[in-house]
């Protein structure tokens, strides 16, 4: 299967900053999701994004997938951005349909 | 539009104990899979189930077992519970059973193992 690697692991911002995340994945992918988890474990769905790029208010993905990366930004970050973020990849080869998860980055945005 | 439900919520055990976990795919998917998140990690696929039967399964001992309904709603049976056991575990549903469609999580259940 293929490995998802996540970075930075953490991210402290103060109210306002902008940020980028990154997710590596280590084979091509036919599913490639963005998620944010809330403190009570629900996983939210960010963006579906395989490739390409896309925008949903302050936040935005792009997807290269000839290059295996995924970025997620966050604009003018604000305190409810807090929480756990995911990527999580689906390898194209095969019958695979498991989604396999990064480490997440914990982002903590301060007042 | 209901989204994924899960049940329940919390659930104690002790070691060596049965557990059932239940979920409701979102309307109009068919596929459920599982997955196990322990504190600190990211979720690790358990199972998928699609046409009431399990066509992928990912590294877990045969302890962990599920059922696929008529409905689509799907169970999650873990037997002789282990400490390691606890952790949250959630329900994901996607359609129509094509590989690389997006995948939509229930609120999860936490299970404690004592």
């Amino acid at each position: 299967g293929i490995q998802v690697e996540q970075s930075p692991p953490d991210l402290i911002l103060q109210e306002g900053a902008n940020s980028t995340l990154r997710c590596n994945f280590s084979d091509s992918v036919n599913n490639l999701q963005w998620f944010h988890q809330n403190p009570w474990g629900q996983l939210i769905n960010l963006f579906y994004i395989p490739s390409g790029t896309k925008q949903n208010g302050r936040l935005s993905a792009t997807t290269v997938a000839t290059e295996r990366y995924s970025l997620l930004y966050i604009s003018s970050s604000q305190t409810t951005d807090s929480g756990v973020y995911f990527c999580a990849g689906q390898n194209s080869g095969g019958s695979n349909y498991k989604l396999t998860f990064g480490k997440g980055t914990l982002l903590t945005v301060n007042p | 539009d209901a989204g994924v439900t899960q049940s329940p919520t919390h659930l104690i055990k002790t070691r060596g104990q049965q557990v059932t976990l239940r979920c409701s795919p979102k309307s109009g998917h068919d596929t459920v899979s599982w997955y196990q998140q322990a504190l600190g990690q990211g979720p690790q696929f358990i199972f998928q189930y699609y046409e009431e039967e399990e066509r992928q399964r990912g590294n877990f001992p045969d302890r962990f077992s599920g059922h696929q309904f008529p409905n689509y709603s799907s169970e999650l049976n873990v037997n002789a519970l282990l400490l390691g056991d606890s952790a949250l575990y959630l329900c994901a549903s996607s359609s129509p059973g094509l590989a690389g469609n997006e995948q939509f999580f229930g609120p999860g259940t936490r299970l404690t193992v004592l």
